[in-house]
């Protein structure tokens, strides 16, 4: 089925230290989107994209974080500078129609990134 | 804001068990609901949909029902097998939004 890669799979950083992470949605999509996953359990969602543009964004995606897919692209999320609570796994999700838009929608998330900040 | 409520941080069965999992939601709107699996190591995959529409979604064995006057939208499998074993997480989408919101997950796990 579709796949969304996310490169890298574990990125280990100093704190202060600017990163970014990369994803590759599926060929066809026009919405993304980055989660964050701290210890396996809750799912937080930070941002959606679309046309060029931050749609949605929740009160985690701070000041430091932004979101680019220049010219198509990989969809990244970048932290500059990085703190030590950015310690987490990242989702990355594409999707054809938004969620909740049409019948057979749904979000496709790669496996994840693995961000640790020392 | 929208919010959904996972309670039950953690179940344990036994194969061929009847598996309950409760979730509850809260929005002004008219939302769509669907429950995520995750399998270790990998992102979240759907598991089924439901709408205000129909009510009910069934998928690979497991069944959700929408009950609006109760708020809830729980999921249910009549008998759960090892390879069931995974997060399990509600979420939904309120309407006029595109922002997926996920429960605090259900870790299952179905001992052989």
């Amino acid at each position: 089925g579709p796949k969304v890669l996310q490169i890298p799979s574990h990125q280990i950083i100093d704190m202060g230290q600017m990163v970014t992470l990369n994803c590759d949605p599926v060929s066809n999509h026009l919405y993304f989107y980055w989660y964050k996953q701290i210890l396996g359990q809750q799912m937080e969602f930070l941002v959606n994209f679309y046309n060029g543009k931050v749609m949605e964004k929740s009160k985690l995606f701070k000041d430091q974080f932004s979101v680019e897919r220049p010219d198509g692209s990989y969809f990244t999320l970048k932290i500059q500078p990085t703190a030590l609570e950015d310690s987490a796994v990242y989702f990355c999700a594409s999707s054809l129609p938004p969620p909740g838009t049409a019948l057979n929608e749904r979000l496709f998330f790669g496996h994840g990134t693995k961000l640790s900040v020392l | 804001g929208d919010s959904v409520t996972q309670k039950q941080g953690q179940v344990t069965l036994s194969e061929d068990d009847f598996l309950f999992i409760n979730c509850t939601y809260s929005t002004t709107t008219y939302p769509t609901l669907f429950w995520y699996v995750q399998y270790p190591g990998q992102g979240p995959q759907l598991l089924l949909k439901v709408t205000t529409a129909n009510n009910k979604g069934i998928s690979r064995g497991f069944e959700a029902t929408y009950d609006k006057g109760t708020t809830s939208f729980h999921l249910q499998k009549a008998s759960v097998q090892e390879s069931d074993s995974a997060v399990y997480f509600c979420a939904l989408v309120a309407s006029g939004s595109w922002q997926l919101i996920f429960g605090s997950g259900t870790q299952l796990t179905v001992m052989p």
